[in-house]
């Protein structure tokens, strides 16, 4: 069936480092991919998604680009926040379906 | 902005109890959806629907049902709660047709921590 993966945490980082956090995915085709964040104490909100192979989404400086060849979707950051500490979920759709498949989740604690 | 609001942050409730969790949105949106949050399972839908009085199991909809009788209320109903029913419930919703991309999109309330004893 369609499943995501992503990299454990906690991943503990200091203000101003580099974020990479790895999501990858297995899919009967080719699905919608997506980035929520999860602050603390609040619902998910949508971070960005990409719609096809190669597609980029980007905000609030958080990046992540469709890789169809190794079916990835890895979010990055280039200098992180102490206000971007929060679960990170990675998520698919399938054309076919409104159902979002979750991967675990992993929590980003930023240090000052 | 699309606000999905869930009646309560916190509940406790007995082994037994019948529990009742209220979620509202404001966006007229079509779909709505119930998913519990585990740590180290992320998210899993529980129930989804479609359309006023139309429903459909998620992944896990043992223990649980649904009511929608009307467009921007979503109820899920714990009929007899078990201590394995202990967990974080998100309410979701977005819209039915692709309208500027916008289906791919689901808004999440800000979760009913239930503890049941």
């Amino acid at each position: 069936g369609n499943s995501v993966t992503q990299m454990e945490g906690p991943v503990t980082l200091s203000e101003e480092a580099f974020l990479t956090i790895n999501c990858t995915y297995t899919a009967t085709g080719y699905p919608s991919l997506f980035w929520y964040v999860q602050y603390p104490g609040e619902g998910l909100q949508l971070l960005l998604k990409a719609t096809k192979a190669d597609d980029k989404g980007s905000n609030k400086g958080f990046e992540a680009t469709y890789r169809k060849e190794t079916t990835s979707f890895h979010l990055e950051k280039g200098s992180v926040q102490v206000s971007d500490s929060a679960v990170y979920f990675c998520a698919l759709r399938m054309d076919s379906s409104y159902k979002l498949i979750f991967g675990s989740g992993t929590r980003l604690l930023v240090r000052p | 902005d699309v606000k999905v609001t869930q009646s309560s942050r916190y509940l406790v409730k007995r082994t037994g109890e019948k529990v009742f969790l209220e979620c509202v949105q404001d966006m007229d949106h079509e779909n709505m959806f119930w998913y519990r949050q585990d740590p180290g399972l992320g998210l899993r839908l529980i129930y989804f629907s479609y359309d006023v009085k139309m429903k459909e199991k998620g992944d896990i909809p043992e223990g649980y049902s649904v009511s929608r009788e009307k467009k921007e209320r979503f109820s899920l109903i714990l009929e007899s709660a078990s201590t394995n029913q202990t967990s974080m419930y998100l309410c979701a919703s977005s819209l039915l047709d692709d309208k500027g991309g916008s289906k791919n999109i689901q808004y999440f309330g800000a979760g009913t921590r239930l503890s049941v004893l």
